[in-house]
């Protein structure tokens, strides 16, 4: 069975340009999140989904993020403008469940590692 | 708010012996899931094992057992019999059972090397 599936693995920019990173997660999940981890604010969740529909997005830094789930089985996160402080690891995450169930694990992606020179 | 501390940055251990990797929670939710991942040098997370708050029974998973301490507000991990290959970086996590209950709130990890 297929984990959750994100592209490109690594992507090199300028400052400025558009980036968009995909995310495929495992077939039949509900639930999919977008996490950002760097080195001085550890593992961050920015957004997630449910059933396509976004639930909580409060962890977007800001209006240059943006985030959408047109079907079940593919989500896309995009920066733009991007800059240098975006440089991070962007994993994906999707898990089963109803809201409350706390026992639903969340499955990892293997990440998109983005520098923005 | 949800909080987790992973008081331990670093840890260093010889290959066989057990280790115990520290986690301590704050929640006022009355149930809620704590969780470790795993994060190996090649970047993946891989969850390694769960406990729910009212499971009465730690969790075993193999080599990897959960002490759960519900009044201490604790989560350890301990890592039966390290072998070389445990050498990673360990995240705590939990998630409440409120609105929102789906956010998981990560510790800023335990990097844990093992000495051959």
């Amino acid at each position: 069975d297929a984990g959750v599936i994100q592209s490109p693995r690594h992507e090199v920019t300028e400052m400025g340009q558009e980036v968009t990173l995909r995310c495929k997660p495992i077939s039949g999940h509900d639930y999919l999140f977008w996490y950002r981890q760097t080195m001085m604010r550890g593992l961050e969740l920015l957004i997630y989904f449910n059933n396509n529909v976004p639930i909580d997005d409060s962890g977007m830094p800001e209006d240059r993020f943006s985030a959408k789930m047109p079907n079940a089985s593919f989500s896309t996160l995009k920066i733009q403008p991007s800059e240098p402080r975006d440089s991070a690891v962007y994993f994906c995450a999707s898990s089963l469940g109803e809201q409350g169930i706390v026992e639903e694990t969340q499955y990892f992606g293997p990440g998109t590692r983005l520098l923005v020179l | 708010a949800q909080k987790i501390t992973q008081t331990q940055p670093g840890m260093f251990v010889q290959e066989k012996e057990a280790v115990t990797l520290d986690c301590t929670y704050d929640t006022s939710d009355q149930s809620y899931g704590l969780f470790w991942y795993k994060q190996p040098s090649s970047g993946e997370m891989i969850f390694l094992i769960y406990q729910g708050s009212y499971d009465e029974q730690n969790a075993t998973e193999g080599r990897y057992s959960l002490n759960f301490q519900k009044a201490r507000k604790s989560a350890n991990l301990v890592i039966s019999a390290s072998q070389l290959g445990d050498s990673a970086m360990y995240f705590c996590a939990m998630r409440g059972s409120i609105q929102g209950a789906q956010k998981l709130v990560f510790g800023q990890g335990t990097r844990l090397t093992i000495n051959p």
